[in-house]
């Protein structure tokens, strides 16, 4: 079955720098990729989507790169702040409308 | 708009009791989903509705928990008799997506059931 490994340990960055949150997979490429932000005691939050034949998709500060042929996309926050903080979920989408989730990296940017 | 719609937030129980969660999803999605997230893990798909039918329910533990989408709008999900595993949140997502076309998914607040 389909495994989506994110990096566990969390992530501590200072203000100002740019954070790089990474997301492999085993087995066949997802149609789509999505990436989540969820908060303490709230719902995840969508992001951002990435589909098999693009290579890099961008909004504001925001940057996912996916690729298939190393079975991993990256998601990057430049010019991260305090209030990027928070818990980032990648989820695989095998074109079904069926969303499998990575455990997701937790995101501490210190001011 | 209006968002994902969840109660309660917070639920206690004994196990072997029976627990129910109701969600409302936002107007005019046909798709719905409950997810079970552990502490410290990714959300995981329990079932799929798109309108009133079920599309995948294949990692619902169908001994103890059921879900139900009256009329493709409002759902609940039951859990009966509740284990010391189930303790986790409940969320509830929607999208506009059907016939399987992918789309964002938003997501309600949760419920977080602790099971003693």
């Amino acid at each position: 079955s389909q495994k989506i490994e994110q990096n566990s340990e969390a992530l501590n960055i200072q203000e100002g720098k740019t954070a790089t949150l990474t997301c492999n997979y085993t087995n066949y490429s997802p149609a789509y990729l999505q990436w989540y932000r969820q908060d303490p005691g709230r719902g995840p939050v969508f992001l951002l989507l990435i589909r098999e034949n693009e290579k890099e998709k961008r909004k504001e500060r925001l940057k996912v790169t996916f690729d298939t042929t190393l079975k991993q996309s990256l998601f990057h926050i430049t010019a991260s702040q305090p209030a990027d903080s928070a818990t980032y979920l990648c989820a695989l989408d095998m074109n079904t409308g069926k969303l499998i989730f990575g455990q997701g990296t937790t995101l501490q940017v210190k001011p | 708009e209006a968002g994902v719609a969840q109660s309660p937030r917070y639920k206690i129980i004994e196990k072997r009791q029976s627990v129910a969660f109701w969600c409302n999803p936002i107007s005019g999605h046909a798709t719905l989903y409950w997810y079970q997230q552990i502490l410290g893990q990714g959300p995981k798909l329990l079932i799929q509705f798109q309108n009133n039918g079920v599309v995948d329910d294949s990692q619902l533990p169908k001994d103890r928990f059921s879900a139900e989408r009256l009329k493709g709008v409002d759902s609940t999900l039951k859990i009966q008799p509740a284990k010391l595993e189930d303790s986790a949140v409940y969320l509830c997502a929607s999208s506009l997506a059907s016939g399987g076309r992918v789309s964002e998914q938003f997501f309600g607040p949760g419920t977080r059931l602790t099971v003693l």
